[in-house]
């Protein structure tokens, strides 16, 4: 089946310029999570929705970097005005809630991969 | 969640049992033992994961020692294609898939044919 899409898979901006990236995650998901690779490093956490709802956006690196999921399904990561810094893989994963269980694995999308020049 | 420490590469032959190993010294008695894989330039893949008892899927199993202290996965057979990033993460139990990752530097896996 169909699993976490990501798009662009590829972006470059220019210092300054605002991008915004896509997630569609697995059908029915209701969590949803961001998370940022620098090369070399594993993914870090930036924010993470049920639903529409987002209840932790603790991971989010500055006010430049804002998350939305109006409809509880599609995500947009925006981040406006990027600076090299922002230059990383931006990972989306979905994950089911099922009553009763206790462990739960996420399902990641390819990235999308952001330069900064 | 609990650190966890792992080597930061490793080699095996194809065809052999890969072992990799992670520590987690600080674990709590509610918190499981969770592996994922992140091939080059995919998103990362989950493995398996266990609380005190030894696990196994199609893909790999899973060791934990008695004091829960250290882990090991281990791959059967490996293929080339298991060449990847392996992480070791330690989180307590997630009941309504709301519990973030955290994720180290994880084990540099290298299959040599």
């Amino acid at each position: 089946g169909a699993g976490v899409s990501q798009s662009p898979r590829y972006k470059v901006a220019k210092r300054g310029q605002d991008v915004a990236l896509r997630c569609d995650p697995i059908s029915g998901h209701v969590s949803l999570f961001w998370y940022q690779q620098a090369l070399g490093q594993g993914p870090e956490f930036l924010t993470y929705f049920q639903n529409e709802a987002q209840l932790d956006k603790s991971g989010l690196p500055s006010d430049r970097f804002f998350a939305e999921r109006p409809e509880g399904s599609v995500s947009t990561l925006k981040i406006q005005r990027t600076q090299q810094e922002d230059s990383a893989v931006y990972l989306c994963a979905s994950s089911p809630n099922l009553a009763g269980g206790n462990s739960y694995e996420q399902y990641f999308g390819p990235g999308t991969r952001l330069t900064v020049t | 969640d609990a650190k966890t420490t792992q080597p930061p590469s490793m080699d095996c032959a194809e065809g052999r049992a890969a072992n990799l190993p992670c520590n987690h010294s600080t674990i709590s008695g509610n918190e499981y033992v969770y592996w994922y894989r992140q091939i080059h330039s995919q998103g990362p893949q989950y493995i398996i994961h266990g609380l005190k008892n030894n696990e196994t899927n199609e893909m790999a199993s899973l060791i934990i020692t008695e004091d829960r202290k250290s882990s090991t996965l281990i791959l059967p057979h490996a293929t080339l294609r298991d060449t990847a990033v392996y992480y070791c993460i330690v989180r307590v139990a997630a009941n309504f898939g709301n519990e973030k990752l955290t994720f180290g530097t994880g084990t540099r896996l290298t299959i040599i044919p």
